[in-house]
C-alpha cells in the first residue's frame, strides 16, 4: 500500500543505548522530515533531506544522526540515547512546495 | 525564525456548535497548512492556504487566510464529535520546504 510507515511504533531503551527509528515512504517524495512532539513545545524539526544523500539540520539536531542513502528511506538514529529523548517521533514526506505527509509515530522511552 | 501562535490552546465545545481556531505568524506566511491529529495517531492534512484573502471549505471546516498574510483561522461549523482532536497550523518561512507548526489546540466535543 502507498503511504508513508514509520516503525517500531513502540520502543523502550535505556539510557546510552543506540536506537534507530526507522521510516519509509512510497510515493518517491522528494523530501523527508523528522519531528519530535513533546507536551509543551509542540513539533519541532529535528532533520530533514531534500533528495537522497542531502541532508540538513532542523531546530533540534543534537544527540541524533539520519542518513538517506535511498529516497524511500530516512532513518534517525540516537547514538546514545538520553531521557531528554523520550518523546513521540514523526516522520513525514512530500513533494516540493506540497503538503507534508505524516506517519503514525514511534513513541520512545529511554529510562 | 517564523513562530506561530495558536489561540485558544484548548476548547470544549458542546455538539452542534460552532468554533473559531486562529493562528497568528510573526512574519508573512508562504503558505499555510492546517492538520488535525487524533490521539496516538499522526497528523492528518486538511487544507493549504496561500493566498492573501483565500478561503477553503472542506464538508464543515473553513480556512481562511487573511490579506496581509500572517494570521489564519479554522472555523468548523456544528461541530461533532468526531472534530474532536488537536489542530495544528503549519508554515513555511519563505521557499522552503519544511514546516513549522504552532503548539495546538486541542478540540473536545460533549455531547
Amino acid at each position: 500500500d502507498a503511504g508513508i510507515t514509520q516503525s517500531p511504533r513502540y520502543k523502550i531503551t535505556e539510557t546510552g543505548r543506540q536506537v534507530t527509528l526507522m521510516c519509509h515512504q512510497t510515493w518517491s517524495h522528494s523530501y523527508m522530515f523528522w519531528y519530535r512532539q513533546d507536551l509543551g513545545h509542540g513539533l519541532r524539526l529535528i532533520y530533514y533531506s531534500a533528495a537522497a544523500d542531502i541532508t540538513d539540520k532542523g531546530e533540534v539536531p543534537d544527540g541524533y544522526v539520519v542518513s538517506r542513502s535511498k529516497t524511500e528511506n530516512f532513518p534517525l538514529t540516537l547514538e546514545s540515547a538520553t531521557r531528554s529523548q523520550t518523546s513521540v517521533y514523526f516522520c513525514a514526506s512530500s513533494a516540493a512546495g506540497s503538503p507534508l505527509h505524516f506517519g503514525n509515530g514511534t513513541r520512545l522511552t529511554v529510562t | 525564525s517564523q513562530e506561530l501562535e495558536q489561540s485558544p490552546q484548548s476548547l470544549i465545545v458542546q455538539e452542534g456548535k460552532n468554533l473559531t481556531i486562529n493562528c497568528t505568524s510573526s512574519k508573512t506566511l508562504y503558505g499555510l497548512y492546517w492538520y488535525k491529529q487524533k490521539y496516538g495517531e499522526g497528523l492528518i492534512f486538511l487544507m493549504m492556504l496561500q493566498k492573501g484573502g483565500e478561503e477553503k471549505s472542506h464538508e464543515k471546516i473553513t480556512a481562511k487566510l487573511d490579506e496581509k498574510k500572517q494570521q489564519s483561522s479554522l472555523h468548523i461549523t456544528a461541530s461533532q464529535p468526531s472534530h474532536a482532536g488537536i489542530y495544528l497550523c503549519g508554515a513555511r518561512p519563505g521557499t522552503a520546504s519544511k514546516l513549522t507548526f504552532g503548539t495546538g489546540t486541542r478540540l473536545q466535543v460533549t455531547l
